[in-house]
This record gives structure tokens, C-alpha cells and sequence, in this order.
């Protein structure tokens, strides 16, 4: 089975800071990699996700993640925090088999606080 | 675009009370789906579908039905609520057999069973 890890589930940031939001997953195929957002009293949103190709990926507003299989890793970063980046992030991985569909499975979230 | 609209999206129950969390989605999407959000715990599959009269359990089923009778519709029944019940509820959607990944979430419906 496949399962999420992400270290720390509270992050304190200044602004202008780089936000760095740690994800290791644990399966024994290197499965397809997602980072999450979910602002206050909304739903989630994707914000970046790797499936093949190139290991470092560009997501929305800024933010950029790396797959390391090596190290079973799928950091989030973001060079410079800003005000509205204060949400909860999660990290998800599903199975590349497509009868999987998109069964999710995620993290157990890492919420981020900007300073001003 | 309404996307995947959930109701409702606050609700009190007393134990052992039934209810139904509605969900629909206007995407034409095939796959349809139902999280739990439970503090520290991430989001937690309860059950999803992957087209019209066909459904599955996800990882924590028990206590929880859905039906899928139709492509836009896919209701979750608590049949008589415990507190452990208590929750976030989401519903997602998602084209398939594309696995991509990309759901596309409602707004949630928070329930607390008292």
C-alpha cells in the first residue's frame, strides 16, 4: 500500500522568505507525484503534479517541485513567500495503473503561516 | 462555471440520524469520489466510481453508501450517524480512464454528529 509522509504539519514563513514543504512517499513503483492547496473554507486545488519526463516541475503561483527517486522525495518550494500563500498544502500520490483511476492518496497536510 | 457543487455545506446530526450529502458535477466527468478530512489525517477515500451504476470502497467505507445513477450525481448516504463521523466532507471529480490525478474538488460540507 501506498503511503504520504510530510514532515511538520505547521510552517511559519516571513514573507519574502523560500518555503520549503517536505513530501516522501513510500511504494514500491515510483508512483505519480501531487501537490495540493486548499485555502481557508474552500476545496483543494491543484497546484503541480509530475508524471513523466522532467524531474523538477512548475506549478502555479510561483511554486516548483522536484522528484528525487533516489531519496523518494517530492519537495515543495517557493523562492519568495507572499501573503496569500498562507494555506494548506498536501502532498498525494496515486497508482500509474490506470484501473487505479485517480485514487488518491494523500499526506497528512502541512499547514503554512506567512509573517508580514 | 459551477464545477462540483456540494450540499449542504453545514449540517448537525444527533446519533443515530440518517442523512444524504449531495453531489454533483457539471464536467461531464466519469469518475466521481468522496473524502473524509479529519485533522492531521489528510483526506481519506470513503468510496468512488468510475462511471453511471458502477461503485467501489476507498479506504474507510464502513458506515457510508453511495449509489451512481447517474454521470453528474453520486449522493453520500450515512445510514445512522456515529460521532466518529464528524467531519469534512469532499466530493471530487475527474475525467477518466485518463488517471491524471487532476481532481477537481467541491467546497466541502462539515458535519458534526453530536
Amino acid at each position: 500500500a501506498q503511503s504520504v509522509t510530510q514532515l511538520g504539519s505547521h510552517v511559519s514563513v516571513s514573507e519574502g522568505a523560500l518555503v520549503l514543504l517536505r513530501c516522501n512517499y513510500s511504494s514500491s513503483v515510483p508512483p505519480y507525484l501531487f501537490w495540493y492547496v486548499q485555502y481557508p473554507n474552500q476545496g483543494l486545488q491543484l497546484l503541480l503534479k509530475y508524471t513523466t519526463g522532467a524531474t523538477l516541475v512548475k506549478g502555479i503561483n510561483g511554486f516548483e517541485a522536484e522528484f528525487k527517486k533516489s531519496e523518494t522525495s517530492f519537495h515543495l518550494t517557493k523562492p519568495s513567500a507572499h501573503m496569500s500563500d498562507a494555506a494548506e498544502y498536501f502532498c498525494a500520490v496515486s497508482d500509474r495503473a490506470k484501473a487505479a483511476g485517480n485514487k488518491l492518496t494523500f499526506g497528512g497536510g502541512t499547514r503554512v503561516l506567512v509573517k508580514p | 462555471n459551477a464545477g462540483v457543487t456540494q450540499t449542504p455545506k453545514f449540517q448537525v446530526l444527533k446519533t443515530g440520524q440518517s442523512m444524504t450529502l449531495q453531489c454533483a458535477q457539471d464536467m461531464n466527468h466519469e469518475y466521481m469520489s468522496w473524502y473524509r478530512q479529519d485533522p492531521g489525517m489528510g483526506l481519506r477515500l470513503i468510496h468512488y466510481s468510475v462511471g453511471a451504476g458502477i461503485t467501489d470502497q476507498g479506504e474507510v467505507p464502513n458506515g457510508y453508501n453511495v449509489s451512481r445513477s447517474t454521470t453528474e450525481d453520486f449522493p453520500l448516504r450515512l445510514l445512522s450517524a456515529a460521532p466518529s463521523q464528524t467531519s469534512v466532507y469532499f466530493c471530487a471529480s475527474s475525467r477518466f480512464p485518463e488517471n491524471t490525478g487532476e481532481l477537481f474538488f467541491g467546497e466541502g460540507s462539515r458535519l458534526t454528529v453530536l
